[in-house]
């Protein structure tokens, strides 16, 4: 089975501060790790991924993740937030072997605010 | 737009009643998912096709609901006799494989039921 618990339902953050959005997965397989953002009224959009290759991931708008293993965490950082980052964001875990990504099991969310 | 499209963005109806609603996937995605999400949580995975077959249910997926991909492209989600906890955002998601191999899945807009 694979879950995930996204740590913190609110995070507010200033404007040009460091970001950190924090995740722990479970998996019974080596798993595949996402996070996705949600905008008001827009579709859910992939911010980056994780499929066993490097263990830090870099994704769209300067955000990264990196993969640990050891802490089964896979948490969301970025140097410097930005007004356009408000937005929910969602861990994510598929464990479907071969790196699949057939069935998503979502994280309750994470509310990024920031404040200017 | 070549993105995935959902119809209709929103919809009302009363306890009782039958709704249908279409996905229509990224042209030559041969995969289409379909997810529920609530107020405060995140997506729960409910069922995929791979072109017209339907490969998995989750159990979330009531006899009340069914879900057709009849000819490998758009998909259509219809609910009988609704209940007022099916009121949700109804997501759309597709992807494409390649060999063994899914890659990440793209999201739609969603359709927003409400039941009252």
């Amino acid at each position: 089975a694979q879950s995930v618990t996204q740590l913190d339902s609110h995070v507010s953050v200033s404007e040009g501060t460091p970001v950190l959005l924090r995740c722990n997965y479970s998996s019974s397989y080596s798993p595949s790790l996402f996070w996705y953002v949600q905008h008001p009224n827009k579709g859910l959009q992939l911010l980056l991924k994780y499929t066993s290759a490097a263990t830090l991931v870099k994704g769209i708008n300067g955000f990264e993740a990196e993969f640990k293993k050891s802490e089964t965490s896979f948490h969301l950082t970025k140097p410097s937030a930005h007004m356009s980052d408000a937005a929910e964001y969602f861990c994510v875990v598929s464990d479907t072997p071969n790196f699949g990504n057939e069935k998503l099991t979502f994280g309750t969310g994470t509310r990024l605010t920031i404040i200017p | 737009d070549t993105g995935v499209s959902q119809d209709p963005r929103h919809k009302i109806t009363k306890r009782g009643q039958n709704v249908t609603f279409r996905c229509d996937p990224i042209s030559e995605h041969n995969r289409l998912y379909w997810y529920r999400q609530t107020l405060g949580q995140g997506p729960e995975f409910l069922t995929y096709f791979q072109n017209e077959a339907q490969l998995e249910k989750s159990r979330l997926l009531s006899d009340r609901f069914s879900a057709e991909r009849p000819k490998g492209s758009f998909s259509t989600l219809e609910i009988q006799r609704t209940e007022q906890g099916d009121s949700a955002m109804y997501l759309c998601a597709s992807s494409s494989l390649a060999g063994f191999q899914s890659y990440e899945q793209y999201f739609g807009p969603g359709t927003r039921l409400t039941v009252t």
